[in-house]
């Protein structure tokens, strides 16, 4: 079974672009997640898609965006980039069980973006 | 809301040492505890998991960790660690349908 894929792994922007990322989950997975990950913060929850719908999202601000496809692949959008936007830049498919008990997250390798 | 501690950041341990991470989580209902590790250059996988049972739970390479209800605990420990253990190592949390959210992370060190 192929794991979570994600695109581009590395990218570099300057301050004021906008950027698209890419996640294709595990087949079968319907829940996609992403994660900011800096040193010293850990991983930061920007936001979840379950079935094309957001259903959990993070403390960031609106220049964040995501969204889902009717075959589980998703994107995140982060317009007018700022410095501190460089992380990298995760995403996690994980399955949702009957009962309301989700499985653990799979992770991609990460889109390391870099904004100068 | 639900929040994770990591009290610990870096470690420093010799091979042969034992180990204890500690996480420390803070949620309402019933939760479902995790611990990743990600080793240098490679993505985050998942070490071991509590969903309900024993509350002690065994995962990958020698590790294992104690769900602790009434200290809303959930450390990991390693009898004997080895070189190769050296990663970042994060405590998770999550409820039902709700986000995972994640520790800070610990950067744990072993010395040849």
């Amino acid at each position: 079974k192929a794991g979570v894929t994600q695109t581009p792994r590395y990218l570099i922007k300057t301050r004021g672009q906008q950027v698209t990322l890419s996640c294709s989950p595990i087949s079968g997975h319907r829940s996609v997640s992403w994660y900011q990950q800096t040193p010293g913060q850990g991983l930061q929850f920007l936001f979840e898609y379950f079935s094309e719908t957001q259903r959990n999202k993070g403390n960031f601000p609106g220049r964040f965006s995501g969204r889902q496809f009717s075959n589980s692949r998703s994107e995140m959008n982060v317009s007018t980039l700022e410095l501190g936007d460089s992380a990298l830049y995760l995403c996690a498919s994980r399955v949702t069980r009957t009962g309301g008990n989700t499985g653990e997250l799979f992770f991609g390798e990460g889109s390391r973006l870099t904004v100068l | 809301a639900q929040s994770v501690s990591q009290h610990n950041h870096h470690v420093i341990l010799s091979e042969a040492a034992s180990l204890e991470l500690g996480c420390n989580y803070s949620y309402g209902g019933t939760v479902n505890l995790f611990w990743y590790v990600q080793y240098p250059g490679q993505h985050l996988q998942l070490l071991l998991k509590y969903f309900s049972g024993d509350p002690l739970v065994k995962g990958i390479k020698g590790f294992e960790a104690e769900f602790i209800k009434s200290k809303f605990s959930f450390n990991l420990r390693k009898p004997s660690v080895q070189w190769s253990d050296t990663a970042e190592y994060f405590c998770a949390v999550s409820g039902g349908y709700q986000k995972v959210t994640f520790g800070t992370g610990t950067k744990l060190q072993v010395i040849p």
